[in-house]
């Protein structure tokens, strides 16, 4: 059983690129969250989705788009890069509102 | 504003210790409460969470947490701590009709031998 899967683990990109991050969950949950860490301040909430083709805004949603066009798949993008972005990015997902999140390994990007 | 506090940013204690963190939240209704251990390079893992009902609620690794409405908080404890425990700790809330959960900043907890 996979659980959360984030592609890729790594990552470095240059000011100005852009990339798409890949979390799939094979759990059939309808709730999804893209979060990213950054050394005193906990995660914080980008964009979550609570189901297939619904999206909303978290805490820090600038510079950040996602898509959920599957149920199992949450997209986050990042359109023009800055090393602001660099961050360490967790995806969860959740069968609802008062379950358990499960958490994905974290993806690690560097934006030189 | 809406937030969730842990006001420990880092905490050290001996092995074989008791432990306290502490967690506060800002929410008019009563949120449902979590608690998550994070291992250095890892994902999140759930101790124990709390929607209702009795406030004292148990969850793995011998962890417990106190939920105190007049306080507005959701403390974990644990009466002896292992060096395995050493690891981050994050108080999470998800406000009740706000479909999102939300994290605090986490408590790094060291364990001295």
């Amino acid at each position: 059983n996979a659980g959360v899967t984030q592609t890729p683990k790594f990552r470095v990109l240059k000011t100005g690129q852009s990339m798409t991050l890949l979390c799939a969950q094979d759990m059939n949950h309808e709730y999804m969250y893209w979060y990213r860490q950054d050394p005193g301040m906990g995660l914080r909430l980008i964009h979550y989705s609570v189901g297939e083709g619904t999206t909303a805004k978290g805490e820090v949603p600038d510079g950040y788009n996602v898509s959920r066009l599957k149920k199992q798949n949450f997209l986050l993008g990042l359109e023009s890069a800055a090393p602001s972005q660099t961050s360490v990015y967790f995806c969860a997902s959740s069968r609802g509102q008062a379950s358990e999140a499960f958490f994905g390994q974290g993806t690690r990007l560097t934006v030189v | 504003a809406q937030s969730v506090t842990q006001p420990d940013i880092h905490i050290t204690v001996s092995e074989g210790a008791s432990l306290e963190l502490r967690c506060n939240y800002s929410y008019g209704a009563t949120p449902y409460l979590f608690w998550y251990v994070q291992s250095p390079g890892q994902g999140l893992q759930l101790l124990l969470k709390y929607f209702s009902g009795d406030t004292l609620v148990q969850g793995i690794k011998g962890f417990e947490a106190e939920f105190k409405r007049s306080q507005s908080s959701f403390n974990l404890r644990k009466p002896s701590v292992h060096w395995s425990d050493a690891a981050e700790y994050f108080c999470a809330v998800n406000p009740q009709g706000a479909q999102k959960l939300v994290f605090g900043q986490g408590t790094r907890l060291t364990i001295n031998p």
